[in-house]
């Protein structure tokens, strides 16, 4: 068990490009959950899903955001057209039987 | 709506014992968890609760009231350690967390 990786671990990009984080959980995890989190904030919930199918997207997340799993191991989050206010850390976590085991984070920078 | 409120910020000093409260609302409850963040790090389990009552591990202790909506992390013999953000979070009906603002603790000498 080596934990919920995530790649990269810090991101700079400009306005406008395109960024894609990858999340590897644990293997024997069937659930995978991608939050943001800015400075002093608790982390919020962007989606998750359960093997390859997609459950649930916030209601809050911008049609730029994409997230898929294919073949239900790895993930990947990708933003399209990146603003400013995409500044964030963004966590994923994975899950089994109940417990949740959080990544390191990517943190993102859009300058 | 979904709400978690926590405290902001608290301090306190080494050795003592610090109580941090939570007050949930949401779509579904199936328990409660307090997670412990150091400034740029992941957040890492602390606990969970999920049927009413204390659940004690070490000198950490959580509490539970489902009639309330309201659950607490209880800190003893505080250590330099300790200063972290403590995150509240309860999960819905449809498994997923939902979190606090998370309280920003600091711990004194």
């Amino acid at each position: 068990d080596t934990g919920v990786s995530q790649d990269p671990r810090h991101k700079i990009t400009k306005r406008g490009q395109n960024v894609t984080f990858r999340c590897d959980p644990i293997s024997e995890h069937n659930r995978l959950y991608w939050y943001r989190q800015t400075l002093g904030q608790g982390p919020e919930f962007l989606t998750y899903f359960q093997n390859e199918a997609q459950l649930e997207k916030s209601r809050l997340l911008s049609d730029r955001f994409s997230a898929e799993r294919p073949k239900g191991s790895f993930s990947t989050l990708e933003i399209q057209r990146t603003e400013q206010g995409d500044s964030a850390m963004y966590l994923c976590a994975s899950s089994y039987t109940g417990g949740y085991t959080f990544g390191s984070g990517t943190r993102l920078t859009v300058v | 709506g979904q709400n978690i409120d926590q405290p902001t910020e608290m301090t306190a000093t080494e050795g003592a014992i610090v109580q941090i409260n939570c007050t949930y609302q949401t779509s579904g409850f199936n328990g409660l968890f307090w997670y412990q963040q150091h400034a740029g790090e992941a957040p890492t389990f602390l606990s969970y609760n999920v049927l009413d009552g204390l659940e004690e591990k070490g000198r950490f202790s959580s509490f539970l009231s489902r009639s309330k909506g309201y659950s607490y992390l209880l800190l003893k013999e505080l250590q330099m350690k300790d200063s972290a953000s403590y995150l509240c979070a309860a999960r819905d009906n449809t498994d997923k967390l939902i979190f606090g603002t998370g309280t920003r603790l600091q711990v004194f000498p």
